[in-house]
């Protein structure tokens, strides 16, 4: 399978506690978002990055939250001091850089739960 | 301030028939379209797309329609099949801003009857 892929898939946590998920993008795409969905909602931007820089936040990234893609490989998004509110599902895409290229190949995304 | 709209949560059309569902937008540097679809427990899948510089893009059964007067695209399924329920989101682009972000509506669930 050469798509997006992401783990865990589901992740049960306690309020308080740090999580981190990790997204591994198509091999030969060198642009990754990371995205949030809650329930009822479209998917909310977080972050991206070409190659291994970090180029977009949203406001959404709180002090909470650090995204890393080492190498500009995997990518990690770690969420410290986790919160009821942060439940949702965390979503990973893909996308090669050049004129054109627009969509984004998402994974089967992360689903938090925190308790 | 949701930049992208689409005002109908849900939408039932029998098979066969053609399915629309309708995305508004107000911000005017988008400048790139995207329908996603998306079924339970798996993440959004790319389905077709519109440059704001064109007013129709069709991808066999699957047609998008761009009023930028109005500010309005459409998705139109022809015909519908029952594979075709899911939930389906519009997403734009500002690339006039030089952002690659994709902004996304609410979602509209479809459900195709047999």
């Amino acid at each position: 399978d050469t798509g997006v892929s992401q783990n865990p898939r589901h992740k049960i946590t306690k309020r308080g506690q740090n999580v981190t998920f990790r997204c591994d993008p198509i091999s030969e795409h060198n642009r990754l978002y990371w995205y949030r969905q809650t329930l009822g909602q479209g998917p909310e931007f977080l972050t991206y990055f070409q190659n291994e820089a970090q180029l977009e936040k949203s406001r959404l990234l709180s002090d909470r939250f650090s995204a890393e893609r080492p190498k500009g490989s995997f990518s990690t998004l770690e969420i410290q001091r986790t919160e009821q509110g942060d439940s949702a599902m965390y979503l990973c895409a893909s996308s090669p850089s050049g004129t054109g290229a627009y969509e984004q190949f998402f994974g089967p995304g992360t689903r938090l739960t925190v308790l | 301030d949701q930049q992208v709209k689409q005002n109908s949560p849900s939408l039932s059309v029998q098979e066969g028939r053609i399915s629309i569902l309708n995305c508004d937008y107000t911000n005017s540097m988008f400048d790139y379209f995207l329908w996603y679809k998306k079924y339970p427990a798996e993440g959004p899948t790319f389905l077709i797309s519109i440059s704001s510089i064109k007013d129709k893009n069709e991808d066999g059964r699957f047609t998008v329609f761009l009023n930028k007067s109005a500010k309005h695209l459409s998705l139109h399924i022809v015909p519908s099949q029952p594979g075709d329920s899911a939930v389906y989101f519009c997403a734009a682009r500002r690339g006039w801003a030089g952002s690659y972000q994709l902004t996304f509506g609410k979602g509209t669930k479809l459900s195709v009857i047999p």
